[in-house]
């Protein structure tokens, strides 16, 4: 099982930090990803780390403002945002990735938090 | 622009069968990536419904089958329900843009 929390209202170049807890599953050994989706629109892939935490991936889209981490003794997965922009605004999933390298399949979804970016 | 190009929309009637595209290049599915298969009930978060290109997790019915030929990867349902009014996505990885994942744009499935 996968929650988000985290998300909420925030104002054009805030910041944010978005929180997802894990259980079920023996979670240092998968990757983890952060999947967004605006009002009405698709998936976008928008950050991923590797089980160990050693690899990591932005879209370039967020490179240089968002920070994904993870701690593996807490199970929980992170997403530092900074200089949040309009079009930031979307439900942000978490989502378990492959038990190799970063990129695969995603079998599980957490439900979504909502981040809304105010100018 | 996604990567992937999935048509927008596809309808049919209660019982019938109906196949969702997923046309991709020669960076991505032509390249030998698998395909994955999403489904997003209204108001829900997406769900796994098809992986490796046509297997099945546990649960989704047999309804539900997926296969890859070439650059392009298709989803098709049997005995359509009322319940299977979803959006449905496929996702597949890009060596072009380092062997990041990459989604088709969605496609809206609407059950007359």
């Amino acid at each position: 099982q996968l929650v988000e929390s985290g998300g909420g209202l925030v104002q054009s170049g805030g910041s944010l930090r978005l929180s997802c807890s894990a259980s079920g599953f023996t979670f240092s050994t998968y990757a983890m990803h952060w999947v967004r989706q605006a009002p009405g629109r698709g998936l976008e892939f928008v950050s991923a780390i590797s089980g160990d935490g050693g690899l990591t991936y932005y879209s370039s889209s967020v490179k240089g403002r968002f920070t994904i981490s993870r701690d593996n003794s807490k199970s929980t997965l992170y997403l530092q945002m900074g200089g949040l922009r309009a079009d930031d605004m979307a439900v942000y999933y978490c989502a378990r990735g492959p038990n190799y390298g970063i990129f695969g399949v995603l079998g599980n979804w957490g439900q979504g938090t909502l981040v809304t970016v105010s100018s | 622009q996604s990567v992937l190009t999935q048509p927008p929309s596809v309808s049919g009637a209660p019982g019938q069968r109906v196949t969702i595209s997923c046309t991709g290049n020669t960076s991505n599915i032509g390249a030998g990536y698998d395909v994955h298969w999403y489904q997003q009930l209204p108001g829900a978060a997406p769900k796994l419904l098809i992986f490796g290109n046509s297997g099945r997790p546990s649960g989704v019915p047999d309804r539900f089958s997926g296969s890859k030929s070439g650059s392009s990867a298709s989803l098709a349902i049997t005995g359509l329900q009322a319940e299977d009014e979803a959006d449905y996505y496929c996702q597949s990885h890009d060596h072009s843009l380092g062997g990041s994942g990459v989604f088709g744009g969605g496609t809206k499935l609407t059950v007359l």
